[in-house]
């Protein structure tokens, strides 16, 4: 069963603006990790929070995780055109449930000069 | 340097073929991976090696099989290749300090 669900599907700003992105996940978790996807790339990986974190920093991304809501948020500030991707969360799993990595379907973003 | 590799970039084969996707992967990760991503963009994991031993086997056909010759490698053969595997195949590896590197994918169609 899908463990990750993204919201929104598909978010379209322009240049400058922020953009914010959810996740919400149903078991509890080790870590949670976003990636990003260029079309027609791989997946890459931008940022881990461990589920004793609340928030996270790396450049112009800020992750927060609440694991009482089972949820957690993706912030690019100052958006760039070059930030037009897919974006994933995955949650790791407990040890008890395998350790293995589970993906959200994702947001599509697109950032318009 | 494409520290995760697999080719081809893109299957376009016939129903009832078999196929082969190769893996190779240069960072010293002892942990590789097959994910398969569907038209919805839908990444869910397929298989999982560690070291050359399989330790996650998702409900999978038993028309895919993979293969490790060895940790930096992971292959995966598809037999009677059916419409609904058509789908973009991810290669990926990982170790326990380091997230997961993803390969370019490989584009399967299937007519």
């Amino acid at each position: 069963s899908q463990q990750g669900e993204e919201d929104p599907q598909a978010l379209s700003i322009q240049e400058g603006e922020n953009a914010t992105m959810n996740c919400s996940y149903k078991t509890s978790i080790n870590n949670l990790q976003w990636y990003r996807q260029n079309s027609g790339r791989g997946l890459v990986h931008l940022i881990l929070i461990r589920s004793n974190e609340r928030e996270k920093h790396s450049g112009r991304l800020r992750v927060t995780l609440d694991t009482s809501k089972k949820s957690s948020s993706l912030l690019i500030t100052a958006s760039r055109a070059a930030d037009t991707a897919s974006y994933f969360c995955a949650t790791d799993l407990d040890y008890n449930q395998g350790g293995k990595l589970i993906f959200g379907q994702g947001t599509e973003l697109s950032v318009k000069p | 340097d494409t520290a995760v590799s697999q080719t081809p970039k893109y299957l376009v084969t016939q129903m009832g073929n078999d196929k082969s996707i190769k893996c190779e992967q240069n960072l010293g990760h002892d942990t590789m991976y097959w994910y398969k991503q569907d038209s919805k963009k839908f990444l869910k994991i397929m298989f999982s090696y560690n070291n050359k031993e399989l330790i996650i086997n998702e409900t999978v056909p038993n028309r895919f099989s993979p293969k490790s010759p060895d940790k930096a490698h992971l292959n995966l053969h598809i037999n009677s290749l059916e419409l609904g595997d058509s789908a973009v195949y991810f290669c990926a590896s990982s170790s326990r300090v380091s997230p997961l590197h993803f390969g370019n994918g490989t584009r399967l169609t299937v007519t």
